[in-house]
C-alpha cells in the first residue's frame, strides 16, 4: 500500500531532551512537509523539502532541525530550545502532476 | 501574505441534511485548491483537490467548487451521515512560494442521528 508513515503515535520526554520523529513515505514524492497542529489552531509549517538534500524553514522553524538524505525520508527532530513542544506533528508529501498533497497518521508528543 | 478562512468555525446538523462548507482566500493566484478531513486524534485524509482552471469537482456525495475570482471555495454535502462528523479543512497551494500549502482552521461539523 502507498502511504505516508509516522512513528511513533505517542512520545513522551522530559523538558531538555532533544526527540526525532520518524516520517517516510512510498509514494514517491519530491516534497515533503512537516506542520504542527494546536487545540484550537490551524496547521503550522514548520520546515519543507522539494528534493533530496533542500529544505526550507515555514513559518514556525525555530527549535526544530530536519534533514533529507532520502527521497523516501524527512526527520524532524525537536531539540531542547523549542520552547513549547507538546503538539500533534504531522507529516505530509506532495507530487505527481496534480501535486495533491497526502498526510501521515500524525505523531503526539507531550514534554513534561 | 495569502490569509485562508473558513466560517463557520463548527456546525450541527440532522441527519439527512445536505449542507454547505466555507473556504475564502485573500489572494486569488493559486495553482489549486484541496479539501481535506480530519477525524479526533488523526492525519488529514484527502477529499478533493480542483485545479486553478477547474470550477467543480465531485466525489460520490461531495462536490467542491472554485471561484477564484472572488477567492471562494465550497464544499457540498449532500444527505448528511453521522459518519460525516470531523473536521473539514481547505488548503491553497501558490506558486513562487516553494509549494507551500496554506490552510484554514477549519470547520468542526457534527451530523446528529
Amino acid at each position: 500500500d502507498g502511504g505516508i508513515t509516522q512513528s511513533p503515535k505517542y512520545l513522551f520526554r522530559k523538558e531538555g531532551q532533544n526527540v526525532t520523529l520518524s516520517c517516510e513515505q512510498n509514494l514517491n514524492h519530491d516534497a515533503m512537509y512537516w506542520y504542527r497542529q494546536d487545540p484550537g489552531q490551524g496547521l503550522r509549517l514548520i520546515y519543507y523539502s522539494q528534493i533530496v538534500n533542500d529544505f526550507q524553514k515555514g513559518d514556525i522553524a525555530e527549535g526544530y532541525s530536519v534533514s533529507r538524505e532520502k527521497k523516501e525520508s524527512f526527520p524532524l527532530t525537536v531539540t531542547s530550545a523549542q520552547k513549547n513542544p507538546t503538539a500533534f506533528y504531522l507529516c505530509a508529501s506532495s507530487g505527481g502532476i496534480s501535486y495533491e498533497q497526502y498526510f501521515g497518521p500524525g505523531t503526539r508528543l507531550t514534554v513534561t | 501574505k495569502q490569509e485562508v478562512t473558513q466560517i463557520p468555525a463548527a456546525l450541527s446538523v440532522p441527519e439527512g441534511e445536505n449542507l454547505v462548507l466555507n473556504c475564502s482566500f485573500t489572494d486569488s493566484a493559486i495553482y489549486n485548491l484541496q479539501w481535506f478531513r480530519q477525524d479526533p486524534g488523526k492525519g488529514l485524509t484527502s477529499l478533493l483537490l480542483i485545479q486553478s482552471s477547474q470550477r467543480e469537482q465531485t466525489s460520490g456525495r461531495l462536490n467542491a467548487s472554485l471561484d477564484k475570482s472572488s477567492g471562494r471555495s465550497t464544499l457540498y454535502i449532500a444527505a448528511s451521515q453521522p459518519g460525516d462528523s470531523a473536521t473539514y479543512l481547505c488548503a491553497v497551494r501558490r506558486p513562487y512560494t516553494g509549494n507551500q500549502f496554506y490552510f484554514g482552521t477549519g470547520t468542526s461539523l457534527t451530523v446528529i442521528p
